[in-house]
């Protein structure tokens, strides 16, 4: 158990809708990580977040967005949703000191849109 | 832009037969190389961390190794449960971490 949760596991949804994904850090890490993996693609960043502040931004969609909460747990929200959204989404989290750590990933959430 | 290559795709392996699986890395400011390993439908779980070239770690049956260009996961005499996707992925001066899209090694028995 890596300490992260991630809610729900599993999701169906249709074309257009909206979603809310949402991961609890362990305890004590500031910073969570969103990832979406793909069956023909490997772990894709989205956007990283250090103690509510937006640290990194990767390839994420302008339909998607993320925030991170005072209590440090962090949400996904993707909207206007897609066939080719339906993926995993994998958070992450660590201390996110100046010194470069290991990341603990949660189980993920399954996206599928039909 | 910072890329991360893995090779091969996919490693086939007799129980005992050792092989390498590479990680060949381009980033401003590597701050650190990172090996997970990722079972199906679970998430990566962390096995190593390389600082700086010339580096080495152990566990177990794995080593992992670092030069300026690559990283190599060494696996000697591999076991049916070393099969699983082995994931790369590079920190740089902007903190955030980016993967290769891994080998997957199914070790036969």
């Amino acid at each position: 158990d890596s300490g992260v949760t991630q809610t729900p596991k599993h999701l169906i949804t249709a074309t257009g809708q909206r979603v809310t994904l949402r991961c609890s850090p362990r305890s004590g890490d500031l910073s969570v990580y969103w990832y979406q993996q793909s069956l023909d693609q490997g772990l894709q960043f989205l956007i990283q977040y250090y103690n509510g502040e937006e640290r990194a931004k990767g390839n994420i969609l302008e339909r998607f967005s993320a925030q991170q909460f005072p209590d440090l747990h962090s949400e996904l929200n993707l909207s206007s949703l897609e066939l080719g959204d339906s993926a995993l989404y994998f958070c992450a989290s660590s201390d996110g000191g100046l010194s470069p750590g290991e990341l603990f990933f949660g189980e993920g959430s399954r996206l599928t849109v039909l | 832009e910072d890329q991360v290559t893995q090779s091969p795709e996919a490693l086939r392996l007799q129980e005992g037969e050792s092989s390498s699986l590479n990680c060949s890395y381009t980033v401003s400011g590597l701050r650190g190389l990172f090996w997970y390993r990722q079972d199906p439908g679970k998430g990566p779980e962390f096995l190593f961390t390389l600082y700086s070239a010339g580096e080495e770690k152990e566990k177990e049956r794995l080593k992992a190794t670092l030069t300026k260009k690559e990283s190599f996961l060494h696996i000697t005499a591999p076991k049916p449960e070393d099969s699983a996707t082995y994931l790369c992925a590079v920190q740089a001066g902007n903190n955030d971490m980016r993967f290769g899209a891994g080998t997957r090694l199914t070790v036969k028995p």
